[in-house]
């Protein structure tokens, strides 16, 4: 069956460092989304990718949807606290979902 | 402007004994979703509603069952609960396949 693999499963970074997480499908995927869950909340969507090649940005945040359709990224520039939380990717009409990547941020 | 609203928010449960979790959304949407998220860990999905009057298995259905009682409502039940079921359970809706979730604030379930 499909597999989601998100890497890092766990980033540290120094306020003002960059941030990427990665998503990578074992199989063609037909869409992506995007969603960050902070400290004891809910996930919340970020974005969704369709597209082949497809780059969208929201501030510093800088989404990508692989040539092949099998990755995605999602890169945080000049990270801030507000940034923490878990990050996880969800794939295809199924909604299967990754298993997060979660960053905390040193102030 | 409720959105997706979940009840109850923390339960405590003792082995084999049944509880209903509720989720109402009112934001007219077909589909509805109930997930698990275990420490640590991604949301895996228990079963969907991709439309009113349907229901179908996701990645863990086993020892849980659900009701779409009407297009707002959609119910996860467990007959006999068991200490592995202990986890954050969340619903989620969206207007059709290919939209965005939108998330309750869960419900935090221990089961002793």
């Amino acid at each position: 069956g499909q597999q989601v693999m998100q890497i890092p499963q766990y980033q540290h970074v120094q306020e003002g460092e960059d941030f990427t997480t990665y998503c990578n499908s074992s199989t063609t995927l037909s869409n992506i989304q995007w969603y960050k869950q902070r400290p004891g909340g809910h996930p919340v969507f970020l974005i969704q990718l369709v597209k082949s090649g497809e780059v969208k940005k929201q501030k510093r945040l800088t989404f990508q949807f692989g040539e092949a359709k099998k990755n995605s990224s999602l890169h945080i520039t000049a990270t801030q606290t507000t940034d923490v939380g878990t990050y996880f990717c969800a794939v295809n009409n199924d909604m299967r979902f990754g298993a997060g990547t979660r960053l905390t941020v040193k102030p | 402007n409720a959105g997706v609203t979940q009840t109850p928010k923390f339960q405590v449960l003792k082995t084999g004994q049944s509880m209903t979790l509720q989720c109402a959304q009112d934001m007219n949407h077909n589909s509805m979703y109930w997930y698990r998220q275990d420490p640590g860990m991604g949301l895996r999905l228990i079963y969907y509603s991709a439309s009113e009057g349907t229901t179908d298995k996701g990645e863990v259905p086993n020892g849980y069952n659900v009701s779409r009682l009407n297009k707002r409502e959609f119910s996860l039940r467990l007959e006999s609960a068991a200490p592995s079921q202990t986890s954050v359970y969340f619903c989620a809706s969206r207007l059709w396949g290919g939209q965005p979730q939108h998330f309750g604030d869960g419900t935090r379930l221990s089961i002793l």
